[in-house]
């Protein structure tokens, strides 16, 4: 089965901690992004990647950083200077970034801080 | 830049019922419109889209929505609901290539609650 899988489902940080979440897709896309979902806020782009190598940050980067060494892999790692990171981390892929494509949705990490 | 405004936060409807989502745009310029539906403590998956052509889209799960560009609204639609669908449902919006902002703007969601 094509899709996206994101890990762990659940990641509990400690203050000053860096954590980070994988995301892997096997849908042989080229775009992959991240997502934060807060209550009533709907959701913030972190950073987006249109290839291999090379991503660029969305609204909200401050505190996070991410890596694109594969095409079926974006980690996102949260560092200890994003200091609210309690959230819902998506992630997403699309074939390409022209703004028309549907984008995939991964099931999600809820991450909370101890 | 682009805003999405999803004037509802909840709309709880008697199953079998008819029910309308609103949704409405900002911008002057040619945009793509979505509908995502997000199931508790999952990802979204997407309903519809609206890239251009006729203004009624339809989707999964008998949903349509239609395209209105002298109101900047996407609104979505179901003429009667069943239990299952009861999630969170999210309008999003991204400008077509070379407009300089393809990236999806979500707006805030609206949570339909389906009461048996």
């Amino acid at each position: 089965d094509g899709g996206i899988t994101q890990s762990p489902k659940y990641l509990f940080r400690k203050e000053g901690q860096n954590v980070t979440l994988s995301c892997e897709q096997n849908l042989n896309h080229d775009a992959m992004y991240w997502y934060r979902q807060d209550p009533g806020q709907g959701l913030r782009l972190i950073y987006y990647s249109q290839i291999v190598n090379d991503f660029q940050k969305g609204d909200i980067a401050e505190g996070y950083s991410v890596s694109r060494e594969k095409k079926e892999s974006f980690p996102l790692t949260v560092t200890s200077a994003q200091k609210n990171p309690t959230a819902f981390y998506l992630c997403a892929s699309s074939i390409s970034r022209t703004g028309m494509e549907t984008q995939y949705f991964g099931p999600g990490t809820r991450l909370l801080v101890l | 830049a682009q805003s999405v405004t999803q004037l509802d936060s909840q709309v709880p409807v008697f199953e079998e019922a008819p029910v309308e989502l609103r949704c409405n745009y900002s911008s002057s310029v040619s945009v793509y419109l979505f509908w995502y539906v997000q199931y508790p403590n999952q990802g979204l998956q997407l309903l519809l889209k609206y890239l251009s052509g006729s203004t009624l889209v339809k989707g999964i799960n008998g949903f349509e929505a239609e395209f209105n560009k002298s109101q900047t609204s996407f609104h979505l639609r179901k003429p009667s609901v069943h239990i299952s669908d009861t999630a969170e449902y999210f309008c999003a919006v991204s400008d077509p290539p070379n407009f300089g902002n393809e990236k999806l703007t979500f707006g805030t969601g609206t949570r339909l609650t389906i009461i048996p």
